[in-house]
């Protein structure tokens, strides 16, 4: 089975663009999380949502936005991209909210903001 | 709120010799507790985790982790290291009625010598 897909793998923007990330969750799986992991730091939880609908977030500014699709792929968008913005986001998909299950990561999207 | 501190940032150890990793944790409610590997330039696989019952877990490659709730720790060891273990180590924390949501330490990396 194929684990979580997100793409591109890596990018380049300048400041002020807007930026769209990827992510497929693995099969059957309906919650998919967004996290920032900026260089030296651990992950920062962004967005969660479940059965398309978003469930938390996290304290991020507006600039950051997510949707979630009825085939359960996720979109994380950021807007007026700023420098401090460079950082590896990683997606997460688990099989249900409500109780802890395993979350399963993907390889990440590396973004870099000149 | 939960937060999660790794106080070694860096540990050097070599190949064979035992490592602890050190994880304390702050919460107002009980909490489900992670450790997380991260490999370069991939995304994060979890390596064990505290839901309830036994303090102790263990990995299936050697590691394990106990529960401490009066010091509100979580510290990661492995009797033997292997030149492969070498990555970067994230505790992460979830409070039980939040779930969704992991907070992540800033991580330590495990630099094993041959």
């Amino acid at each position: 089975d194929a684990g979580v897909t997100q793409s591109p793998t890596h990018l380049i923007k300048t400041r002020g663009q807007q930026v769209t990330l990827r992510c497929s969750p693995i099969s059957g799986h309906k919650s998919v999380s967004w996290y920032q992991q900026v260089l030296g730091q651990g992950p920062q939880f962004i967005f969660q949502y479940y059965e398309k609908e978003e469930r938390g977030r996290g304290n991020f500014p507006d600039r950051f936005s997510a949707r979630q699709f009825p085939n359960y792929s996720s979109e994380l968008n950021v807007n007026a991209l700023l420098l401090g913005d460079s950082a590896l986001y990683l997606c997460a998909s688990s099989s249900w909210t409500g109780s802890n299950t395993e979350a399963f990561f993907g390889q990440g999207t590396r973004l870099t903001v000149v | 709120a939960q937060s999660v501190t790794q106080l070694d940032s860096q540990v050097p150890v070599f190949e064979e010799a035992p490592v602890e990793l050190r994880c304390n944790y702050s919460s107002s409610v009980s909490v489900y507790l992670f450790w997380y590997v991260q490999y370069p330039n991939q995304g994060l696989q979890l390596l064990l985790k505290y839901l309830s019952g036994s303090t102790l877990v263990e990995s299936i490659n050697g590691f394990e982790a106990e529960f401490n709730k009066s010091q509100t720790s979580f510290h990661l060891r492995k009797p033997s290291v292997h030149i492969s273990d070498t990555a970067e180590y994230f505790c992460a924390v979830s409070a039980m009625d939040s779930s969704y949501k992991l907070i992540f330490g800033s991580g330590t990396r495990l630099l094993v010598r041959p």
